[in-house]
């Protein structure tokens, strides 16, 4: 089955740099996702990608879908220390799914800390 | 405009045990799905529902099963409680065709 490779795993960065991370996946997905979640809460929508080569920006949060549509990066600038928590990346096959339509597929997450 | 509601928050049931969560989607959301997500791991799909039917189901055996009422908001189901169920059960909605999902807080279940 698709799997989702995320990296890095964790990252240990100071408050005001930037950061970046990446997923990549042995299929192709026509849509792509980026959540953060906090502990204790669940998965909270960051940015969606529908078109390969699409760059989209949510503050100082970038993310592009890759145009071999099997993978996808997230970049985040000048981080604060609220930017702390786990990020996902997800992808999505959408129609051409057929009865896995609505499936999102996750990565493991990045852990990323963020010391003041 | 409320989110996704899920309860109860946290539970704990014996091995063998059936166990039932709950889930009111988010005002004008008609699709809803589940996910089990193991502690450090990312969401795991276990299925979707629309129009109060399955419409697609992940790598999950069938004693996970699930409703979809009228009015949107769905049940998981999980009979033959095993140790490995222990996990953050997370439901999702969204409008029909819009692969953003808003997700609840989730239902923490240990088995023991």
């Amino acid at each position: 089955g698709q799997q989702l490779n995320q990296s890095p795993q964790s990252m240990f960065i100071q408050e005001g740099e930037d950061v970046s991370m990446n997923c990549t996946s042995s299929s192709i997905f026509n849509t792509w996702l980026w959540y953060k979640q906090d502990p204790g809460e669940g998965p909270v929508l960051l940015i969606a990608l529908y078109k390969a080569g699409e760059l989209t920006s949510n503050g100082r949060l970038t993310a592009q879908f890759g145009i071999t549509r099997k993978d996808s990066f997230l970049n985040i600038s000048a981080s604060i220390p609220s930017d702390v928590g786990i990020y996902f990346c997800a992808g999505q096959l959408g129609r051409t799914g057929g009865t896995s339509y609505g499936k999102l597929t996750f990565g493991q997450g990045t852990i990323l800390t963020v010391h003041p | 405009e409320t989110g996704v509601t899920q309860s109860p928050t946290h539970l704990i049931k014996t091995r063998g045990q059936q166990v039932t969560l709950r889930c009111s989607s988010q005002s004008g959301h008609n699709t809803v799905s589940w996910y089990q997500q193991a502690l450090g791991q990312g969401p795991q799909f276990i299925f979707q529902y629309y129009r109060e039917e399955e419409n697609g189901r992940g790598n999950f055996p069938p004693r996970f099963s699930g409703l979809q009422f009228p009015n949107y908001s769905s049940e998981l189901n999980v009979n033959a409680l095993e140790l490995d169920d222990s996990a953050l059960y997370l439901c999702a909605s969204s409008p029909r065709g819009f692969a953003g999902y808003t997700f609840g807080s989730g239902t923490r279940l240990t088995v023991v």
